[in-house]
């Protein structure tokens, strides 16, 4: 059963910086590319990162560039978002998604919580 | 690119024939996916490639559309179907969904 654990999220006070992570199972992850998308509270979806299966092709939305950097160890089978210079606009629930079927995301983990606030 | 949704929420009742529009700033060819997210839980994909039907998701769900306009449809709306639909498109390295349509109970 294909399974992806968010981690990581939580309190932190703008400026800050924290690392969420996804554990993923039941499939080839190193065979995958991987998705980050957000949702800020009562709001829609919003696409975050895009990593390639090796790691070496990389995209982010123009809001995270500079702040965020996906990351990914295939051995340890997960995935990275290192959030720095955090925002209150940053506040809300992290996906991870698996492209399972090319350019669509068939498999998502529960979703993680963050918060920016003083 | 913008991805823009009509209408942003409809009331219908069981049973009823319910379509959504997704429309592209620029053309996206089929890289268009449709995505159901129910409250308090992560979205789960409905259609990609904008006609394809995922494994496991009802026949009642399909989706058309190329270019710029594309369009979501459900046959007969069950209970379960209750939730929020967005569009996503894939055609361009940076992903963009829709803002959402809302479908609630007459």
């Amino acid at each position: 059963e294909v399974q992806l654990v968010e981690s990581g999220g939580g309190l932190v006070q703008p400026g800050g910086s924290l690392r969420l992570s996804c554990a993923a199972s039941g499939f080839t992850f190193n065979s995958y590319e991987m998705n980050w998308v957000r949702q800020a509270p009562g709001k829609g979806l919003e696409w975050v990162s895009y990593i390639t299966s090796s790691g070496g092709t990389i995209y982010y939305a123009d809001s995270v560039k500079g702040r965020f950097t996906v990351s990914r160890d295939n051995a340890k089978n997960s995935l990275y978002l290192q959030m720095n210079s955090l925002r209150a606009e940053d506040t809300g629930v992290y996906y991870c998604a698996r492209e399972g079927i090319p350019a669509a995301s068939d498999y998502w983990g529960q979703g993680t919580r963050v918060t920016v606030s003083s | 690119i913008q991805m823009t949704q009509s209408p942003s929420s409809l009331s219908a009742s069981v049973g009823d024939r319910v379509t959504i529009t997704c429309r592209a700033s620029q053309s996206i060819s089929t890289y268009l996916n449709w995505y159901q997210q129910k409250q308090g839980k992560a979205p789960k994909l409905l259609i990609y490639a904008a006609s394809s039907l995922q494994s496991g998701v009802p026949s009642r769900f399909s989706g058309s559309g190329s270019g710029t306009d594309f369009s979501l449809t459900i046959s007969s709306l069950q209970p379960e179907d209750f939730a929020t639909y967005y569009c996503q498109q894939t055609y361009s390295t940076l992903y963009t969904f829709g803002q959402g349509t809302k479908v609630d109970i007459k």
